[in-house]
């Protein structure tokens, strides 16, 4: 089975700072991986994923995220953060021969608090 | 906008009454599952269906149940609610590895 490590459990950071939220997870095979997201209020909604190919994705609201195989990482940056980016962040891995979402392993999250 | 509803998204009620949360999905999806969330926790899948009258458990274990009579419709049950069943539960369809989240049931039992 895999498990999904999600370093900080809460970031506070002041706006236009730099931002990267590891993940580091552990699995044998090949895998998808996912960032998600859940403003205050709302219902997690997909920030963005990588299946295969380019190792760095990018994702809405200007974030991206680079897969490191070597590392089993899969971090999640974003170069300038708003106000507005205040929210709890999960990543999240499948195996890559799952179709569906039945092995999709979540961290815990961060809590991501951006102040004006 | 997502276009997966779960009601009621407040509930509190006494020990041993029963309780149905109800998900419903517009986008046709034939997978759907319901997850557990506590505060500062990861996602727990409590139960999944591939599609109507498909049903299984997850990787957490759960007093609940679930049906799919309907694609659209995935409803939660829990016939005899207790405190420790205290928690939010999230409902979701996916398509091609990704999943649309409902926002959630926080069920407190008194």
């Amino acid at each position: 089975a895999q498990s999904v490590s999600q370093h900080n459990h809460h970031v506070i950071l002041s706006e236009a700072a730099s931002l990267e939220l590891g993940c580091n997870y552990s699995y044998g095979g090949t895998v998808n991986l996912f960032w998600y997201v859940q403003y205050p209020g709302q219902h997690l909604q997909l920030l963005l994923k990588y299946f295969s190919g380019d190792p760095l994705v990018k994702g809405i609201k200007g974030f991206e995220a680079e897969f490191i195989k070597s590392k089993f990482s899969f971090n999640l940056r974003k170069p300038s953060v708003q106000w507005s980016d205040t929210a709890e962040y999960f990543c999240a891995v499948s195996p890559h021969s799952g179709g569906g979402a039945d092995g999709l392993t979540f961290g815990k999250g961060t809590h991501l608090i951006i102040q004006p | 906008e997502a276009d997966i509803y779960q009601t009621p998204r407040y509930l509190v009620i006494g020990t041993g009454k029963k309780i149905t949360l109800e998900c419903s999905q517009t986008m046709g999806h034939d997978k759907m599952y319901w997850y557990q969330q506590d505060p500062g926790m990861e996602l727990h899948l409590i139960h999944y269906s591939y599609g109507v009258n498909s049903t299984e458990k997850g990787d957490l274990s759960s007093e609940s149940t679930v049906s799919r009579i309907r694609t659209e419709h995935f409803p939660l049950t829990l016939e005899s609610a207790r405190p420790s069943h205290t928690s939010q539960y999230l409902c979701a369809s996916s398509k091609w590895g990704e999943l649309f989240f409902g926002e959630g049931s926080r069920l407190t039992v008194l």
